[in-house]
Formats: structure tokens, sequence, C-alpha cells
């Protein structure tokens, strides 16, 4: 299995642009979930999905922040405009809902706004 | 609202000793999990727990859990060097919504 595939692995891009991160979760697995990692706020849990829809996305920081599962395989999550405080690392993980099972992360993508 | 606190947040330890990470948390669980991650990676899974009283050993490592305490242990045996990294529990509130403690950043000297 090739895990989760999050890209792009890396991204510079200047203040007010729009970024959009995805994710492509292990096959079969029915929950996805967002978290940011700081050195600040160390991780934190953004928005969360179930069978490609959103269950909580109390985490979510901003309006500035949308994230989006139009089916199984795909998820996305934009910043627009973005700021230099939304720099981070943006994980995305996925499960299967069954008892005993680990939650599995992708590589991250590394965002810096300048 | 689900609090998780680690401690200690850093520890430095030699070669060949013991010592235990401890994770507290504030509401209700039946799943907690321990990841590692090193420094430039993602997290790597370690354990999940599910019950009460239970334990896993993986090498040097073994998790436990105690639900009425609301308290799991990460127990490093005879430490190595290759230990070093970052460790994070993370708790299950319900409906798989998961939430991760500071982490613990383990530096084991040769």
């Amino acid at each position: 299995d090739a895990g989760v595939i999050q890209s792009p692995r890396h991204e510079v891009t200047e203040m007010g642009q729009e970024v959009t991160l995805r994710c492509k979760p292990i096959s079969g697995h029915d929950y996805l979930f967002w978290y940011r990692q700081t050195m600040m706020r160390g991780l934190e849990l953004l928005i969360y999905f179930n069978n490609n829809v959103p269950i909580d996305d109390s985490g979510m920081p901003e309006d500035r922040f949308s994230a989006k599962m139009p089916n199984a395989s795909f998820s996305t999550l934009k910043i627009q405009p973005s700021e230099p405080r939304d720099s981070a690392v943006y994980f995305c993980a996925s499960t299967l809902g069954l008892s005993g099972n680990t939650i599995y992360f992708g590589e991250g993508s590394w965002l810096t706004v300048v | 609202e689900l609090k998780v606190e680690q401690n200690p947040l850093f520890l430095s330890m030699q070669e060949g000793k013991n010592y235990t990470i401890y994770c507290n948390y504030s509401t209700t669980s039946d799943r907690l999990y321990w990841y590692r991650q090193d420094p430039g990676k993602s997290l790597e899974s370690l354990f999940v727990l599910l019950s009460n009283g239970a334990v896993k050993q993986e090498g040097r490592l073994m998790a436990s859990l105690d639900t009425k305490a609301r308290l799991s242990t990460l127990h490093i045996t005879a430490a190595v060097h290759d230990l070093s990294a970052t460790y994070f529990c993370a708790v299950e509130t319900g409906g798989f919504k998961t939430i991760f403690g500071a982490g613990t950043r383990l530096f084991v000297k040769a």
C-alpha cells in the first residue's frame, strides 16, 4: 500500500495567495483527518471526515480555511488568502474506523508564507 | 473539552537507563495512541491501547493504559541512541476525534 499521499511536499507562497493542499488517503479508509503542526501550538486537529462528510471542523482557525472531500480518495485543504502565521506543516491522516486500528499519517506539506 | 498533557516535555537520558513518559487526559476515552516523530519526518504509529489495563510492548518500549486514572505511560528500557525522537500520545474523544499531547522530546546520550 502506498500510504497516505500528500502534495505538494513543500510550498513557498506570498501572503495573500491561495494555497491548496491535497491528500489521497489509504484505499478503503473511511476517516480522514487534517492536522497542522507548529512549534508553538503543536499538533492541532483542524477537521476530520467520515465517509467524505465533515464531522467536526471546530479546529479550523478562520474562515480563510476550508476543506473538502469530494470522494473517498481525495481531499483538499485550502487557505485563501494565506498569511505568514499559516506557515506550518500540514498533515493528512486516515484510518479505517474499526477498533484497534491506528491512524496513518502522510509525509506532510511544509507551507511557508512570506 | 479534552486536554491531553504529557510530561516531561523534554528528556535527556543516558544510554542503558530506564525512564517513563506520562500522558494524562481529562475526559473519558477508550482509545489511546502513541506515536514517534523524527525531526522533519511524519508520525509513526507505535501503539494503540484500547481498554483499561492494556499493555503493549515492542522492543525497548512498553505502553500501558489506566482508563480509570486517565493515564497512559510509555516506558523505555535500557535506552539506546536510536530511540532519540519526539513521542506523542493521542487520545480519541469519541467519533474518532483524536487530540494530541504536546510531545516529549527524548534525547539519548551515548
